[in-house]
C-alpha cells in the first residue's frame, strides 16, 4: 500500500515562528503536493513538485515556501507564521496521470 | 475561469436509499475525473477514476458517470449504509497538470 506521512499531526506556533511541516512517500511517486483545507473553501493548492529539486507555485503560494532534495520528501515552509495560516495541511503524491494518495493531514494552529 | 462545483454542500438521506451526489465544470478538458471519500480530520481516500471516453463505472455499490457534454459527473451510492456518512469530492485530472477538487458533498446517511 502507498504511504503518504506526514510528519506532524497536530502543532501550535507562535506568530513569526518558521515552521516546517515534512512529508514522506514511499511509492517512488514523481509529482508531491500541498494542499491547505479550511471549511468552506475546500481542498487549495499551496505548492507542487514534478520532480527532485523542481517545484511549481499552486493557487496559494503567498506566505509559503516549498523544499525537495530528495525524490521522497517534499517539506513546506511556513517563513513567517501568522493566523490566517491556521488550517489543516496536506500533502499528497502522485504517479502522472494516476490517483493522488493524500497524508492523515497536520493541523496546524498559529496563536 | 476554470471552475469545478458540487452542487450540495450537504446531503441527506434514509437508510437503503441511492445517494446521487453532482459534479460540475466549466471551462476544463479533463481526461480523466476523480472522486474521494473524506472522514472528518483524516486525507480524502480515493475511490473511483472515470476517462472522458467512458460513460459509466462501478466498483460494489458505487457508480460514477461522466458526460463531457454536460460538463457533469454524477456519483451513486446505492442501498446506502450509516457508514457512508462522510464528505465526498470530485476532482478534475487534465492529464498533466494538478487536479482540481470541488468543495465536498457532506452526505449523511440517517438509520
Amino acid at each position: 500500500d502507498v504511504k503518504v506521512t506526514q510528519s506532524s499531526r497536530y502543532l501550535v506556533k507562535r506568530t513569526g515562528e518558521k515552521v516546517f511541516l515534512e512529508c514522506v512517500q514511499d511509492m517512488d511517486h514523481e509529482n508531491m503536493f500541498w494542499y491547505r483545507q479550511d471549511p468552506g473553501l475546500g481542498l487549495r493548492l499551496i505548492y507542487f513538485s514534478y520532480d527532485v529539486k523542481m517545484k511549481e507555485k499552486g493557487d496559494i503560494p503567498e506566505g509559503y515556501s516549498v523544499s525537495r532534495e530528495k525524490k521522497e520528501r517534499f517539506s513546506l515552509i511556513l517563513e513567517s507564521a501568522s493566523t490566517n495560516q491556521t488550517s489543516m495541511y496536506l500533502c499528497a503524491s502522485r504517479l502522472r496521470g494516476n490517483t493522488i494518495y493524500f497524508g492523515e493531514g497536520s493541523w496546524l494552529t498559529v496563536v | 475561469s476554470q471552475k469545478i462545483e458540487q452542487n450540495s454542500e450537504a446531503l441527506n438521506i434514509q437508510e437503503g436509499k441511492t445517494a446521487t451526489l453532482t459534479c460540475n465544470y466549466t471551462n476544463y478538458s479533463p481526461a480523466y475525473l476523480q472522486w474521494y471519500r473524506q472522514d472528518p480530520g483524516r486525507g480524502p481516500v480515493f475511490l473511483l477514476l472515470i476517462r472522458e471516453n467512458e460513460k459509466e463505472k462501478r466498483k460494489e455499490r458505487l457508480k460514477v458517470t461522466f458526460d463531457t457534454t454536460l460538463k457533469q459527473s454524477l456519483f451513486h451510492i446505492t442501498a446506502s449504509q450509516p457508514a457512508d456518512s462522510a464528505t465526498y469530492l470530485c476532482a478534475l485530472d487534465p492529464g498533466n497538470t494538478p487536479l482540481v477538487f470541488g468543495k465536498g458533498t457532506r452526505l449523511s446517511v440517517i438509520a
